[in-house]
């Protein structure tokens, strides 16, 4: 079975411009979500995504990202424009309903995005 | 929203059994208790995750005592791949998982 993929895996702008990462999830996976990871620090949730609904977005700075999941399947993160500090690790999870009240999350390699 | 303590940092040799505590004093009713490892440059994978009492599998062993305010990830006899990040993450269902800073383990020859 594929896991989640993203693209790019590295990703070197300058200030001011813009940027997309993108993840297709594992098929099957009506879930998904974008975190974002600092230097040292854990992931953090910026979007979840059920199907095509995003149903948290509490955490996504919504003046310069925005995220889209067409048909519920593939998903894309933007960033317009990128500033210094959304240097990161951007990463894409998915997984599927849960039995119960298990939710087991299955996470894509990671973009490092680097902002000059 | 549970919130989780656990230590910065542990460091281990090679054969040595390993075991890491996560303090999760105001875990709700309905909360799993998962824990994930990290390695450089991937991201975080599932190693186990429990509600009560003892899980096992090939990888770890999760035990949770009976107030369930906290649990031990335990991994036997590590090796030197065994260095990453490990995560102790406290929820259910599709409430936000929200991840610490982690435990680096680190494992010597």
């Amino acid at each position: 079975e594929a896991g989640v993929v993203q693209s790019p895996r590295y990703k070197i702008i300058e200030k001011k411009q813009p940027v997309a990462f993108w993840c297709n999830p594992i098929s099957g996976h009506n879930t998904l979500y974008w975190y974002r990871q600092n230097l040292g620090q854990g992931p953090e949730l910026l979007i979840r995504y059920e199907n095509e609904e995003a149903v948290d977005d509490s955490q996504l700075p919504k003046d310069r990202f925005s995220a889209e999941r067409l048909k519920g399947v593939d998903s894309t993160l933007k960033i317009q424009p990128a500033e210094l500090g959304d240097s990161a690790v951007y990463l894409c999870a998915s997984s599927s309903p849960g039995t119960g009240f298990v939710v087991t999350q299955y996470f894509g390699p990671g973009t490092r995005l680097t902002v000059l | 929203l549970a919130k989780t303590t656990q230590p910065i940092s542990m460091d281990s040799y090679e054969g040595q059994e390993v075991n890491i505590t996560c303090s999760h004093n105001n875990i709700a009713t309905n909360d799993y208790i998962t824990w994930y490892q990290q390695f450089p440059s991937q991201g975080p994978r599932f190693i186990i995750q429990g509600y009560k009492t003892k899980v096992t599998n090939e990888v770890a062993s999760l035990f949770i005592p009976a107030d369930r305010k906290s649990s031990t990830l335990s991994l036997p006899r590590v090796s030197l791949s065994d260095t990453a990040v490990y995560y102790c993450l406290v929820g259910s269902g599709y409430s936000t998982l929200t991840f610490g800073k982690g435990t680096m383990l680190l494992v010597s020859p």
